[in-house]
């Protein structure tokens, strides 16, 4: 299966720090999500993101599908922003494989 | 607009006990997944259903048992609990393939 690295595992912040969380897969895909999950647990999509840039306020992502990997930029970092970052990338299978994520603490 | 919906929140088994966890989502979706995390771990796919009437097996089957019910509630059956089933499940749904996936909120599973 497709194996998918995360980089870095842990990442401390200054709150208006920037940050870049990068994702490296190991074969082709057709899918790859980032995902936030908060400090409770809950999991949010943040970008549906196979190829190309895409924004939402101060997040954005960009993979380069031919290069087999992924950046999510966080900007002007907040406290909320803390948590496990998360990339999830499916091949031509139904079967997405995540990554083990990217813990983020940003300090006030 | 519920979304994806788990029941229980919480739940404390003996070993060899057997449990169901309960999702239902409300988005009209074909596909649904069920997920365990385990800390450093991320999330590893137990069963997965591309459609109402098919599942299949994911990368940790071993243990569970899955019956999509109808287009909206996805299952999952411990028969025996053991320790090492003890983790946070979360079910998933997307409209169809590997696209954007919503989340429950997840169940807390404790096996002593």
């Amino acid at each position: 299966g497709i194996q998918v690295e995360q980089s870095p595992p842990d990442l401390i912040l200054q709150e208006g720090a920037n940050s870049t969380l990068r994702c490296n897969f190991s074969d082709s895909v057709n899918n790859l999500q980032w995902f936030h999950q908060n400090p409770w647990g809950q999991l949010i999509n943040l970008f549906y993101i196979p190829s190309g840039t895409k924004q939402n306020g101060r997040l954005s992502a960009t993979t380069v599908a031919t290069e087999r990997y992924s950046l999510l930029y966080i900007s002007s970092s907040q406290t909320t922003d803390s948590g496990v970052y998360f990339c999830a990338v499916g091949g031509g299978s139904y079967i997405p494989t995540f990554g083990r994520g990217t813990s983020l603490i940003v300090h006030p | 607009n519920a979304g994806v919906t788990q029941t229980p929140k919480f739940q404390v088994l003996k070993t060899g006990q057997s449990m169901t966890l309960q999702c239902a989502q409300d988005m009209n979706h074909n596909s649904m997944y069920w997920y365990r995390q385990d800390p450093g771990m991320g999330l590893r796919l137990i069963y997965y259903s591309a459609s109402e009437g098919t599942t299949d097996k994911g990368e940790v089957p071993n243990g569970y048992n899955v019956s999509r019910l109808n287009k909206r509630e996805f299952s999952l059956r411990l028969e025996s609990a053991a320790p090492s089933q003890t983790s946070v499940y979360f079910c998933a749904s997307s409209a169809g393939g590997v696209n954007i996936q919503y989340f429950g909120a997840g169940t807390r599973l404790s096996v002593l």
